[in-house]
This record gives structure tokens, C-alpha cells and sequence, in this order.
């Protein structure tokens, strides 16, 4: 199970923090962790992975404002984007990419923790 | 990016009927083509991975189909509880992960 928590109220050009935690798995046995958001009535939009060694690929649009990382002690991964603005209003759901050969997938997803951008 | 386009955006059809969607990638993606079902409120769902393998505990009427550039997920005798929005992925470059825009499944 993945559950997503932070704060569900930022100020524009602050911080969004977010954690997943990972529970009845280890976040060290699976090969990505992914983050998505969705903006209110709009559909998937793909944030980032983060392997299982750390290794971290970023959504172009976001490169520059968006950190993702692992706290294996805690089994936890995280989520920071800075300099917000009201455009980053959305769910963001933490998910874990699994394979089967050379085919990639989101199989786990969290139930999404909603934040807004808002002063 | 590979850029993935869905159409029909919206459809509406009665139970029973038999639906198609298609997803359509800006470029040759093999068969890294997944699918996805999103009820209101809720998180997303796999239904199928790899264009065509569906995944476990997904009913048997979905079915997905396609290589290359060309998809199409069919939902066969559709149930009331189909009525979702269900987007379509691509897994071809791993480095930037792509969704389609989406397709509303709407029940007469």
C-alpha cells in the first residue's frame, strides 16, 4: 500500500513537499517509483521516477523546479517541487512501476493527496 | 515526448454494447502501450500492460490491441460499472513517461 501525506495548502512561489509511505513492500525490491498528478478536471500527467538506486528521471516541464528521493530507513520517497504557482494545483498520487520482460507498467497506486496552490 | 492522442474523448453507450478506444503515438512505440481506468474519486487502475496482456483480477470483457503507433482498448458487453475515464501509456522511453488525454465512458 502507498499512502501520500503533506501538506495540502501551499502559498505561490513556496515548496511542495510530499512523502510516500510504502507499506507491505520495500521500497529497495521494486525498480521505480513513480509520482503523477492531475489537475482538478483534467486528466494524468506523468511527474517523475525514482529507481531503486536512486536514479531519478523528471517530466521536461518540470526539470529545474522538482526533486524526487528515497529514505530506505523509513521506506519512504519523496516529493519536492519548488517556486509553485496556482498551475500545480492537482492530486498527486504516488505509484510503484513494476516489469515483466521489457514491458514497463504502474501496477500500486496511492489514493492521491490533494494540494492547492493558493495565498 | 511521444506524444499520445485518444479519441473518442467522450463515449456513450448502453450495457451490453461493445466500446473501442484508440490511442494513436507520435511515433513507433512497439507494443510499450498500457491502459489505464479511472472511476471518479478514486486513483487509476492497470488494465492492461504491454498492448495486448491483461493484467490480474481485470475482467475478461477488456481487451487491448495494437503495436507500433495504433491502439485500441475494447470493452465487450459493457457493465454499469465500466463507467470510468481510461488513458492510455506509453513505456517506449522510460526517461519521459506519456499519457493520453483521456477517454470518458459514459453508460445510456
Amino acid at each position: 500500500q502507498l499512502q501520500e501525506s503533506g501538506p495540502g495548502l501551499v502559498k505561490p512561489a513556496g515548496t511542495l513537499s510530499l512523502t510516500c509511505t510504502v507499506s507491505g513492500d520495500s521500497i529497495s525490491n521494486s525498480l521505480w517509483w513513480t509520482w503523477v498528478r492531475q489537475p482538478p478536471g483534467e486528466g494524468l500527467k506523468w511527474v517523475g521516477e525514482i529507481s531503486h538506486t536512486g536514479t531519478a528521471n523528471y517530466s521536461p516541464s518540470l526539470r529545474g523546479r522538482v526533486t524526487m528521493s528515497l529514505d530506505k530507513a523509513n521506506n519512504q520517497l519523496s516529493l519536492n517541487l519548488t517556486s509553485v504557482t496556482a498551475a500545480d494545483t492537482a492530486i498527486y498520487y504516488c505509484a510503484r512501476t513494476s516489469k515483466i520482460q521489457y514491458y514497463y507498467y504502474i501496477d500500486v497506486w496511492g489514493t492521491g493527496a490533494t494540494v492547492v496552490v493558493s495565498s | 515526448d511521444v506524444q499520445m492522442t485518444q479519441s473518442p474523448s467522450t463515449l456513450s453507450a448502453s450495457v451490453g454494447d461493445t466500446v473501442g478506444i484508440s490511442c494513436q503515438a507520435g511515433r513507433d512505440i512497439d507494443r510499450y502501450l498500457n491502459w489505464y481506468k479511472q472511476r471518479p474519486g478514486e486513483a487509476p487502475q492497470l488494465l492492461i500492460f504491454g498492448a495486448t496482456t491483461l493484467q490480474s483480477g481485470v475482467p475478461s470483457r477488456f481487451s487491448g490491441s495494437g503495436s507500433g503507433m495504433f491502439f485500441t482498448l475494447t470493452i465487450r458487453g459493457l457493465q454499469p460499472e465500466d463507467a470510468a475515464t481510461y488513458y492510455c501509456q506509453q513505456s517506449y522511453t522510460l526517461q519521459v513517461v506519456t499519457f493520453g488525454g483521456g477517454t470518458r465512458v459514459e453508460i445510456k
